[in-house]
């Protein structure tokens, strides 16, 4: 089955610069990525999503790249604040899986003010 | 909408309990999942459901962990008896199946075996 590699594990930034957080997956034929933010005794809120048939896609401060051949997929985010600190998941999706993710282990951004 | 609601919020139960966890999606979806969240094993599925339907089950540890969806508007997730390693937080998600992929998540319930 699928496999989604996320790094790195623990990420402190200075507020104001930029995080970027990576995630691998293993079957080419997953055509689905999205990005949950899990603030603190909360569920995961999906932030965005990409599609096998796009490079990028960007909303306001947040941005996620895709690089099929490669087989990897990363989440930009700009300008970071102290509201962004949470831990941040990705995930994968293949066809004909009734619509199953396969989650990375979670990457715990920490913005400091 | 409401989103997805859980219930209960916490629960602290004793070893050898049976535990019943309740969840009601987003109207009009028709895919729901349940996961199980703990720090050494992040987020696993543990079953899910298409049109009130099990589909994969796979990721259910024992049995003694069931799950039910009677209609489309609530499923249970039932541990019987409970274990101390049971111990976690558990959520439910749903979807729409077709043509739109993503899951939206409940706020959880956490539980605690003694």
């Amino acid at each position: 089955g699928e496999n989604v590699e996320q790094h790195p594990s623990t990420l402190s930034v200075q507020e104001g610069d930029s995080a970027v957080i990576k995630c691998t997956y293993s079957d080419s034929a997953s055509n689905y990525f999205p990005w949950y933010k899990q603030e603190l005794g909360k569920g995961p809120q999906l932030i965005i999503d990409i599609r096998s048939n796009v490079g990028e896609k960007k909303d306001q401060r947040i941005a996620v790249t895709l690089n099929k051949t490669a087989k990897h997929f990363s989440l930009h985010i700009t300008e970071t604040q102290p509201e962004d600190s949470a831990v941040y998941f990705c995930a994968a999706s293949p066809p004909n899986t009734g619509n199953q993710f396969y989650f990375g282990t979670g990457t715990s951004l920490t913005v400091i003010p | 909408d409401a989103g997805v609601i859980q219930s209960p919020r916490h629960e602290v139960t004793e070893m050898g309990q049976e535990v019943t966890l309740r969840c009601k999606p987003i109207s009009g979806h028709n895919s729901l999942f349940w996961y199980r969240q703990t720090m050494m094993r992040g987020l696993e599925l543990l079953i899910y459901f298409n049109n009130n339907v099990p589909i994969d089950d796979s990721g259910m540890p024992e049995d003694r962990f069931s799950a039910k969806m009677p209609n489309a508007s609530f499923s249970t997730l039932k541990i019987q008896p409970s274990e101390p390693r049971d111990s976690a937080v558990y959520f439910c998600a749903s979807s729409f199946s077709i043509g739109t992929y993503e899951q939206y998540f409940g706020p959880g319930t956490r539980l605690t075996v003694t």
